[in-house]
């Protein structure tokens, strides 16, 4: 399996740009979860779904962010303006149930840099 | 507020000897704990686990306790390998309660010295 992949690995914008970012699960794993990992917070769960279905959105910041999940296989994050403040590293992770106490398995990772 | 801290953002130690990480949580509703260890440039993956009806659970060189009245977990690394280099989180979460979602730490950069 190729595990979670991400897509890009790498994005630099400027501020007020619109930003996506990708993430593709483990075939068979129907709960996706996107993190944001900084320095002062370290990982921070954004937004979780199971079977499709956004379950918990609490930890996403503004009203700025947004994410999708259209089909079992894709999922974005959207930051709509992006600000210098969300820079950051995101993470996509999917784990075979909707129970996360369950080992989620991550991707590799978006850095993002916002200038 | 950070309901799972790992106060000590960095640790070096030499090789073959013992690592120990430490993480407090405040949650008392949490019941279930992982370990997470990171590469740089890759995701973090899945170390070790423990449940609050244990106080140990022990997978090869990793042993991780857990001390429910302190609210405090640790990860032991014995012996330390410079392959053990990394960060490390620590994350909690609340099967019985179903809080639904694992909470990180900051994570603890842990470095070997051969």
């Amino acid at each position: 399996d190729a595990g979670v992949i991400q897509s890009p690995r790498h994005e630099v914008t400027e501020m007020g740009q619109e930003v996506t970012l990708r993430c593709k699960p483990i075939s068979g794993h129907n709960s996706l979860f996107w993190y944001r990992q900084t320095m002062m917070r370290g990982l921070e769960l954004l937004i979780y779904f199971n079977n499709n279905v956004p379950i918990d959105d609490s930890g996403m910041p503004e009203d700025r962010f947004s994410a999708k999940m259209p089909n079992a296989s894709f999922s974005t994050l959207k930051i709509q303006p992006s600000e210098p403040r969300d820079s950051a590293v995101y993470f996509c992770a999917s784990s075979p149930n909707d129970d996360s106490y369950n080992e989620q398995f991550f991707g590799p990772g978006t850095r993002l840099t916002v200038l | 507020d950070q309901q799972v801290k790992q106060n000590s953002p960095s640790l070096s130690v030499q090789e073959g000897r013992i690592s120990i990480l430490n993480c407090d949580y405040t949650n008392s509703m949490f019941d279930y704990f992982l370990w997470y260890k990171k590469y740089p440039a890759e995701g973090p993956t899945f170390l070790i686990s423990i449940s609050s009806i244990k106080d140990k659970n022990e997978d090869g060189r990793f042993t991780v306790f857990l001390n429910k009245s302190a609210k405090h977990l640790s990860l032991h690394i014995v012996p330390s390998q410079p392959g053990d280099s990394a960060v490390y989180f620590c994350a909690a979460t609340g099967r019985t309660s179903n809080t639904g979602k694992l909470i990180f730490g900051q994570g603890t950069t842990l470095q070997v010295k051969p």
